[in-house]
């Protein structure tokens, strides 16, 4: 059963608005969240993360939200960039030594 | 710093021949991991290790056997490669564990591996 879920496989913005993807997940244990940022031929690079005692994270252009209640968390690309355009998987950091559970992930096209 | 590096880039196999995929991180990171990656499956663990001379399964296990000889290696084995395990692998490593920063994972750029 997957923890951590990327409902929209893929998303297509116009260059200069916003950008949002979303996450939810099952296990409330988890502590941290992260976004990991993906281009073709390359490996996952860090992101953004954000605690679960937050509701949200700012930097720079990206922003994420967490909403515990709803188990639900968002991130926010504004204004978005056609470098922006890459696969961005979500993932949840539990309690104890277990790894990292990623989503499937969500490939964002910027369009100018 | 090279990070992350990954040994070979791309390879080719036939069904039934082994391989082994090096990973090597100058970071001087506790924890190492494996993931595959297939399309519409995001990242798939298969295994991972806590420190030097420890391992542990991921998700996706069968089929592959790791080693984590010394702390900075970490080496994913496939005895007899089937089309099944046709995928780009990734190794990552990280600090720790319990924090989002010691648990950041820094990836390598990839292995392409297809199996004929």
């Amino acid at each position: 059963d997957q923890q951590v879920k990327q409902n929209s496989p893929s998303l297509s913005v116009q260059e200069g608005r916003i950008s949002i993807l979303n996450c939810d997940y099952t296990n409330s244990m988890f502590d941290y969240f992260l976004w990991y940022k993906k281009y073709p031929a390359e490996g996952p690079t860090f992101l953004i993360s954000i605690s679960s005692i937050k509701d949200k994270n700012e930097d720079g252009r990206f922003t994420v939200f967490l909403n515990k209640s709803a188990k639900h968390l968002s991130l926010h690309i504004v204004p978005s960039q056609p470098g922006d355009s890459a696969v961005y998987f979500c993932a949840a950091i539990p309690s104890g030594n277990t790894p990292l559970v990623f989503g499937k992930g969500t490939r964002l096209s910027v369009i100018a | 710093n090279a990070g992350v590096t990954q040994t070979p880039k791309f390879r080719v196999l036939k069904t039934g021949q082994s391989m082994t995929l090096l990973c090597a991180q100058d970071m001087n990171h506790e924890y190492m991991y494996w993931y595959r990656q297939d399309p519409g499956m995001g990242l798939r663990l298969i295994h991972y290790s806590v420190g030097e001379g420890t391992t542990a399964k991921g998700e996706v296990p069968d089929g592959y056997n790791v080693s984590r000889l010394k702390k900075q290696n970490f080496l994913l084995g496939l005895e007899s490669a089937a089309p099944s395990q046709t995928s780009v692998y990734f190794c990552a490593s990280s600090r720790g564990a319990g924090t989002a920063f010691q648990e950041t994972q820094y990836f390598g750029p990839g292995t392409r591996l297809l199996v004929l």
